[in-house]
């Protein structure tokens, strides 16, 4: 079942603004991933971190593995209308490659 | 282009019917994935194959059945004892134990009346 706990639920920010959200964990992860999906759509892979403390950036996204290995964390600076959506972590304890999903949060984006 | 598709995009049946949604991958992916997603939750585990002919149990597996006879194909038919098979789902792929990234298709929403 699902063991990650994302927060926070839901933001509602102003267009220029920077936007932080978390995921934890009671377990260990090997690979922490961060998603965007947009409604009626299929979830967006954004950034793929495999390393403890590794800070990756994707244009205005950055995201970093904890070094715990039980957290990760995503920020997205000067959000823009586009970065409307549902973002969601994923974390992987297996070397094959079974997710285990946070419930998403969701970004509202207003001008 | 490489990608994921699934189709239809959206589908209606009637209750205890059993339905199949197709999902298609041409990204030469070795494991196929389906997920169940409900309004304001995550994303749950049907079914995993990580090789063909060879399928596992995820987290959410009564009501469901898959096969894998094509390493393209993998889909999924929800039976008549899913007892709310009312969702969104999706489907991915990966390479796995080398690259854990899975990859989405855009999804099949299914309303059983």
């Amino acid at each position: 079942g699902q063991q990650l706990n994302q927060s926070p639920q839901s933001m509602f920010i102003q267009e220029g603004e920077d936007v932080s959200m978390n995921c934890t964990s009671s377990s260990i992860f090997n690979t922490w991933l961060w998603y965007k999906q947009d409604p009626g759509e299929g979830p967006v892979l954004l950034i793929a971190l495999y390393k403890a403390g590794e800070l990756t950036s994707n244009g205005r996204l950055t995201a970093q593995f904890g070094i715990t290995r039980k957290d990760s964390f995503l920020n997205i600076s000067a959000s823009i209308p586009s970065d409307v959506g549902i973002y969601f972590c994923a974390g992987l304890t297996d070397s094959w490659g079974k997710l285990q999903f946070g419930a998403g949060t969701q970004v509202v984006v207003t001008p | 282009d490489g990608g994921i598709t699934q189709s239809p995009k959206y589908l209606f049946r009637k209750e205890g019917q059993n339905v199949t949604l197709s999902c298609e991958q041409n990204l030469n992916h070795d494991a196929m994935y389906w997920y169940r997603q409900d309004p304001g939750q995550g994303l749950r585990l049907i079914y995993y194959s990580q090789i063909v002919n060879d399928f596992q149990k995820g987290d959410i597996a009564e009501g469901y059945s898959v096969s894998r006879e094509k390493k393209e194909s993998f889909p999924l038919t929800v039976t008549s004892a899913q007892k709310n098979p009312t969702a969104f789902y999706l489907c991915a792929s990966s390479i796995p134990l080398t690259y854990n990234e899975q990859f989405f298709g855009p999804g099949t929403r299914l309303t059983v009346l």
